[in-house]
């Protein structure tokens, strides 16, 4: 029973142009997501989140949106770098500290 | 994610075997939690520690695995027995507070391989 779900294994996109990155969620407990990025052979590194009251989060070249009617976010990541390339989880919670994590969707930037 | 150590970054072990998986939280962080990571998956929750309690291990097997957190010293997740199906990456994670808002600091991971 997967609540959080990236249905994107892999996404690949020229440097310079926008990024989205799409997570679904089943719960609609959850008040507060997470996206995270990995690189191989590394922990996830926290990017940025987003509170279940708002639509929008921003912080430099990403941006997370919250559709809660649909349950679905997103990040988008503008414009792309080739550091960019990673793997991205999205995460979600309720209220709890266990965060319920998605399979991931790698990001591969061309140059 | 600077500041969580894991130890070590590489485990090999035969079947029937201990493994021990050290974890250092980030200084004056008291609240550990370990993820499990199967390859293609995301990570699954483990167990979430404070200073010596176990706050909640619904995510841990129920057998072989165990976790702690003492006073003085590093967390161990402690397998016992491995089996093939343990083979798998364990990341902690350590945060100053508990609670969903709390965005953890994660250590670097501890690739677990039973062979």
């Amino acid at each position: 029973d997967q609540q959080v779900k990236q249905n994107s294994p892999s996404l690949s996109v020229q440097e310079g142009r926008i990024s989205i990155l799409n997570c679904d969620y089943t719960n609609s407990m959850f008040d507060y997501f997470l996206w995270y990025k990995k690189y191989p052979a590394e922990g996830p590194t926290f990017l940025i989140s987003i509170s279940s009251i708002k639509d929008k989060n921003e912080d430099g070249r990403f941006t997370v949106f919250l559709n809660k009617s649909a349950k679905h976010l997103s990040l988008h990541i503008v414009p792309s770098q080739p550091g960019d390339s990673a793997v991205y989880f999205c995460a979600a919670s309720d209220s709890n500290y266990q965060l319920i994590w998605g399979a991931g969707t790698k990001l591969i930037i061309k140059p | 994610n600077a500041g969580v150590m894991q130890n070590p970054r590489h485990l090999v072990r035969r079947r029937g075997q201990e493994a021990r998986l050290r974890c250092s939280p980030v200084k004056g962080h008291s609240h550990v939690y370990w993820y499990r990571q199967l390859p293609e998956e995301g990570l699954k929750f483990m167990v979430y520690l404070q200073k010596e309690n176990i706050i909640d291990e619904s995510g841990m097997p129920k057998e072989r695995f165990s976790a702690e957190f003492p006073k003085e010293g590093p967390s161990i997740l402690r397998i016992q027995q491995v089996v093939r199906g343990d083979s798998a990456a364990y990341f902690c994670a350590s945060s100053p507070r508990g609670g969903g808002s709390t965005e953890a600091f994660f250590g670097q991971g501890t690739r677990l391989t039973v062979v």
